[in-house]
């Protein structure tokens, strides 16, 4: 383990369903980041939060909704997705003027 | 677009070889860069770093060029494994923002 767990591993939802994906770091950091990997593309920074606030919305369609209720837990909440947005999604820490960022091992997401 | 790139999607090398990994970049304005590594079913892992005031640095079993002049990045893998097989990735980050940018990844594919 990382010190970055991300639950589920694995989901399977309907394009009418409402999830969310919980990340949560073990490691002190107060920067915590959601991204999505999608096959042939690159990883793709979703939002950033810092101290517990959003610092960066990359364009992100608003079906994807981030809640960062401390700087420990980080949450996607996910409703009326589309089959494009399937992929793998990553959730990652780090400590705010420091340089290394952790990452989980990801909720694959597969929208049917 | 994306301003982090790599040349290759896929690179074999024959074990214990070593293996040389190349990314591009465009921002003038980063200052720090990181090589990941990602292998089947878990979240990339950081391998090493390297902040834009240095041109090279040492790990174990493996070395990060940074080129500022033509904006070139390397990584270099020493006597490759079979455990070295994966997909890498460059990032890097960009002046005051918190995020990375990622490249598209390089697969590393090891030849017994």
């Amino acid at each position: 383990e990382t010190g970055v767990t991300q639950t589920p591993r694995h989901l399977v939802m309907g394009m009418t369903n409402k999830k969310s994906l919980k990340c949560e770091q073990h490691l002190g950091h107060n920067a915590m980041y959601w991204y999505k990997q999608s096959a042939k593309k690159p990883l793709e920074l979703m939002f950033v939060y810092s101290l517990e606030e959003r610092v960066e919305n990359n364009s992100v369609p608003s079906r994807f909704s981030p809640e960062c209720p401390n700087s420990s837990h980080l949450f996607l909440h996910l409703h009326t997705l589309q089959p494009e947005d399937s992929a793998l999604y990553l959730c990652a820490s780090s400590q705010t003027g420091r340089y290394g960022y952790t990452f989980g091992s990801g909720t694959r997401l597969t929208v049917v | 677009g994306e301003s982090v790139g790599l040349h290759l999607p896929t690179l074999s090398v024959q074990e214990g070889d070593n293996s040389i990994i190349n990314c591009a970049y465009s921002n003038s304005a980063s200052d720090y860069f990181i090589w990941y590594k990602q292998e089947s079913g878990k979240g990339p892992q950081f391998i090493i770093d390297i902040r834009s005031n240095m041109d090279k640095r040492q790990g174990q079993r493996v070395t990060v060029l940074l080129n500022k002049t033509v904006k070139h990045l390397s990584l270099q893998i020493a006597a490759t494994q079979p455990g070295d097989s994966a997909v890498y990735f460059c990032a890097e980050k960009r002046g005051g923002a918190d995020g990375l940018t990622f490249g598209k990844g390089t697969h590393l594919i090891i030849q017994p």
